[in-house]
């Protein structure tokens, strides 16, 4: 029983569209995270939300939109895609408080042509 | 989806002391990639390891990527309360395509 799940694992599509990843965590934990895995493989944060509002927002652009439906469920939407969007987004999660381990999803690899 | 064994799981160090936290897997690594992550925030990139050896220090922490590429280790000399976290790697397991798995992650605690 997969603990972060994200969906699509890939995604190719055409610049200008608007696509969204969804991911969805069972273990209860309060706070759930997106990263981007940039070219060199480092992961960046882009947006962390606990118990449904948003406590990280680095620098990126407006036209990606975090939607947390419920303390389960962290969403990405992207509107406008760009070629330089292309790249691996990974959601994760995690309990604040003592024991912060991250539980990572597996990873949507977005291609835009 | 962790599939890299980190070791120990938790860490309760006196300021002062070294510490060693591992990172083991049973495939070949193609790039391993250790980070850190604070208390309520995200992950901060360490070090990157890609050569079997391969040796990279920053400040305090030194890290190292054994000749089979299977293995590796960071290394915290005289640990300050700055260094508690939780310390994660990642990695690319699969040479040309696409796979990035994670570690299990060590929590640090560093008592003053």
């Amino acid at each position: 029983d997969t603990a972060v799940s994200q969906t699509p694992k890939y995604l190719v599509t055409q610049m200008g569209n608007d696509k969204s990843i969804k991911c969805e965590q069972n273990l209860g934990h309060d706070t759930m995270y997106w990263y981007k895995q940039d070219s060199k493989k480092f992961l960046k944060i882009m947006f962390s939300y606990n118990n449904k509002e948003l406590i990280i927002n680095e620098t990126v652009p407006n036209r990606f939109s975090p939607k947390s439906p419920d303390k389960a469920h962290l969403n990405l939407h992207i509107n406008s895609l760009e070629l330089g969007d292309s790249a691996v987004y990974f959601c994760a999660s995690s309990q604040l408080g003592e024991d912060e381990k991250l539980f990572f999803g597996s990873g949507t690899q977005l291609s835009v042509l | 989806s962790q599939e890299l064994e980190q070791s120990p799981q938790s860490l309760i160090v006196q300021e002062g002391k070294n510490l060693t936290i591992n990172c083991t897997s049973s495939k070949t690594l193609y790039g391993l990639y250790w980070y850190k992550q604070k208390y309520g925030e995200g992950l901060i990139f360490l070090m990157m390891l890609q050569k079997g050896g391969e040796e990279k220090s920053h400040e305090k922490i030194t890290a190292k990527l054994d000749e089979k590429k299977q293995q590796s280790s960071l290394h915290i000399t005289a640990s300050q309360p700055s260094h508690a976290g939780i310390y994660l790697c990642g990695a690319d397991v699969a040479s040309g395509t696409y796979k990035y798995i994670f570690g299990t992650g060590t929590r640090l605690k560093v008592l003053a």
